[in-house]
């Protein structure tokens, strides 16, 4: 299909391994974000990356949170020495261009991360 | 900065009745304000948007008019039906920056 895929779809780890989210965006589009939704809540806004332009990186919650977009598609969100606090679904968008603010967000399945 | 408050849920409805889901926001500038809806088993998708003052959203029986005023979006349908049962987001995005701000999401179910 042409949508937002992540992988993987579920994880499971232990607490203080790292663990990589992978998401592949619509082609062509030059903006993706990152999210995480907890259990119960919202939205949380992580990353995001606008063509070559330095990454928005307000949102990760601490250093432990890392990622990057290679050749301007594929990004990878990685999170080092894991804890239960992390456990949430990660959300992966992208949209046509970010700055434009209209812009429809296309998200993917979630990859659903488990601390243990 | 910019938030999002949506109304608590969740909200409980027999099929045809009129709903309502009230979102407030609070922004700087003139943002663009969205409402997203998870189905069950589904990823997010956008349902309606509105990009300045006044607009309405409009799809699948969903309305939501930008009130700048009251600084508003709440997302309306005249008769619900069962298969409308899912999380809906209100959602605003800053025109000066990429990120988007979502609301916690409100749970719709409707009963046949």
């Amino acid at each position: 299909g042409a949508g937002v895929s992540q992988s993987p779809s579920n994880k499971v780890t232990e607490k203080g391994k790292d663990v990589e989210l992978r998401c592949d965006p619509i082609s062509g589009h030059t903006a993706l974000y990152w999210y995480r939704q907890s259990l119960g809540q919202g939205l949380e806004f992580l990353i995001y990356f606008q063509g070559n332009s330095a990454p928005d990186k307000s949102g990760l919650p601490s250093d432990r949170f890392s990622a990057e977009r290679t050749g301007g598609s594929v990004s990878t969100l990685t999170i080092q020495r894991t804890q239960q606090e992390d456990s949430a679904v990660y959300l992966c968008a992208s949209s046509l261009v970010a700055l434009a603010g209209a812009e429809t967000q296309y998200f993917g399945p979630g990859t659903r991360l488990l601390v243990l | 900065g910019n938030s999002v408050t949506q109304m608590e849920g969740p909200v409980t409805l027999s099929e045809e009745a009129f709903l309502t889901i009230n979102c407030t926001y609070t922004a700087t500038g003139y943002p663009s304000l969205f409402w997203y809806v998870q189905y069950p088993g589904e990823g997010l998708q956008l349902l309606l948007k509105a990009t300045k003052a006044d607009d309405k959203g409009s799809n699948k029986g969903f309305e939501a008019t930008y009130r700048k005023e009251t600084t508003s979006f709440h997302l309306e349908k005249g008769s619900v039906q069962v298969s409308d049962s899912a999380v809906y987001f209100c959602a605003l995005a800053d025109t000066n920056a990429g990120k988007s701000t979502f609301g916690d999401g409100t749970t719709l179910t409707v009963k046949p």
